[in-house]
């Protein structure tokens, strides 16, 4: 049972170039989600997913698009990188009891 | 809307000490909520969670919790501090609507001496 898979770990960008970070799960979770991790700030919510066809925004969307085709993978893609965008970010999935299951983390520098 | 408060970005203890993590919430309904726990490098574990059963929460590692409705708050304990306690720790909500995701503290690493 591998739970939740993020790819790439690490990841160095150029200003003005997109990437797509990958997320899938296993678990068979409706319950989708993209946080980014700065530092003092916690965890902010990007965008989330309730189901295949279905996201929505979060606290900071401005940047980034998701799309859900499948119930399995949560892509977070990064249309033109900032420096602002320079963070850790965590896919998760929420299973029952409520309980969220995160990735490993990507890091990403924008330089 | 739902917030969290951690109280000290930083804490430092000795270790055999006292583990105190502060956190503060406010929701508008009964709320889910949960500690992780986030060693360098890694991703975030789930330490404990109250989902309005007992108000005191039993976690992994010899860590609790204890649910105090009326102070609004979520205190993160530990007995005895170990040396691999080292870590950060965060506090998060949730209104525990399916689906609903969490709303995290800002962290509070803990530093524990020898």
């Amino acid at each position: 049972n591998a739970g939740v898979t993020q790819t790439p770990k690490f990841q160095v960008l150029k200003t003005g170039q997109s990437m797509t970070l990958q997320c899938a799960q296993d678990m068979n979770h409706e319950y989708m989600s993209w946080y980014r991790q700065d530092p003092g700030m916690g965890l902010r919510l990007i965008h989330y997913s309730v189901g295949a066809g279905i996201t929505d925004q979060g606290e900071v969307p401005n940047g980034y698009n998701v799309s859900r085709s499948t119930t399995e993978d949560f892509p977070l893609r990064l249309l033109s990188a900032a420096p602002s965008q320079t963070s850790v970010y965590f896919c998760a999935s929420i299973g029952s009891g409520n309980t969220i299951y995160f990735g490993e983390g990507s890091w990403l520098t924008v330089v | 809307a739902q917030s969290v408060t951690q109280l000290g970005s930083h804490v430092s203890v000795s270790e055999g000490a006292l583990v105190l993590l502060r956190c503060n919430y406010s929701s508008s309904v009964p709320p889910y909520l949960f500690w992780y726990v986030q060693y360098p490098n890694q991703g975030l574990q789930l330490l404990l969670k109250y989902t309005s059963a007992a108000t005191l929460v039993k976690g992994i590692n010899g860590f609790e919790a204890e649910f105090k409705k009326s102070e609004t708050s979520f205190h993160l304990t530990k007995p005895s501090a170990h040396m691999s306690d080292a870590a950060e720790y965060f506090c998060a909500v949730s209104d525990g609507n399916a689906g609903n995701m969490l709303t995290f503290g800002g962290g509070t690493r803990l530093m524990v001496k020898p």
